[in-house]
């Protein structure tokens, strides 16, 4: 069975531009979320998606968006970089993101804002 | 490879040795508690669950421990590997999550095994 599948895994974007991140998750699986990670913040949980639906968010600006399609696979979209948003954005999968689901993460998207 | 989290505590321990990493939890009503394992390059690999109506879960060479009193977690590995090198993460689900996944980690700890 293939794991979370995330693309691209590595981009450089310019200040003020936008970023659109995929990612696939474990065929079967119907919850994704996503989580930022970073040196100085660790890992922080933006947002979880069921059946195209956002259940919970984590404390981010409205800059950071994103959606789920009836698939499950699901992107994240950054608008308006800042240098700050350089991370490895992750994304995982579990079958309904109860809590008590495995969740299983895929390898990251390193995004680098100059 | 590439890395997270370049300023973790580091816990050093000899091949073959025990190792305990311990872990200090923020919300006492959390219900759900995980560790993870991360090696460079890699997203976080999933290694053990607790729930808080528990408080030892044993694994293959792990197990984990789980004190509500003074909201504290320790991953325990018996018989410590190269291939356990890597970083550990306790994470926990806060009750104000529906009862859904919104998973809070911890800032990690650094795993050095010595050949």
């Amino acid at each position: 069975k293939a794991g979370v599948t995330q693309t691209p895994r590595y981009l450089i974007k310019t200040r003020g531009q936008q970023v659109t991140l995929s990612c696939s998750p474990i065929s079967g699986h119907r919850s994704v979320s996503w989580y930022q990670q970073t040196p100085g913040q660790g890992l922080q949980f933006l947002f979880e998606y069921f059946s195209e639906t956002q259940r919970n968010k984590g404390n981010f600006p409205g800059r950071f968006s994103g959606r789920q399609f009836s698939n499950s696979r699901s992107e994240m979209n950054v608008s308006t970089l800042e240098l700050g948003d350089s991370a490895l954005y992750l994304c995982a999968s579990s079958p309904t993101g109860a809590t008590g689901n495995t969740i299983y993460f895929g390898e990251g998207s390193w995004l680098t804002v100059v | 490879g590439e890395s997270v989290g370049l300023h973790l505590p580091t816990l050093s321990v000899q091949e073959g040795d025990n190792s305990i990493i311990n872990c200090a939890y923020s919300n006492s009503a959390s219900d759900y508690f995980i560790w993870y394992k991360q090696e460079s390059g890699k997203g976080p690999q999933f290694i053990i669950d607790i729930r808080s109506n528990m408080d030892k879960r044993q694994g293959q060479r792990v197990t984990v421990l789980l004190n509500k009193t003074v909201k504290h977690l320790s991953l325990q590995i018996a018989a410590t590997q190269p291939g356990d090198s890597a970083v550990y993460f306790c994470a926990e689900n806060p009750p104000n999550s529906g009862g859904y996944q919104k998973v809070t980690f911890g800032t990690g700890t650094k795993l050095q095994v010595i050949p």
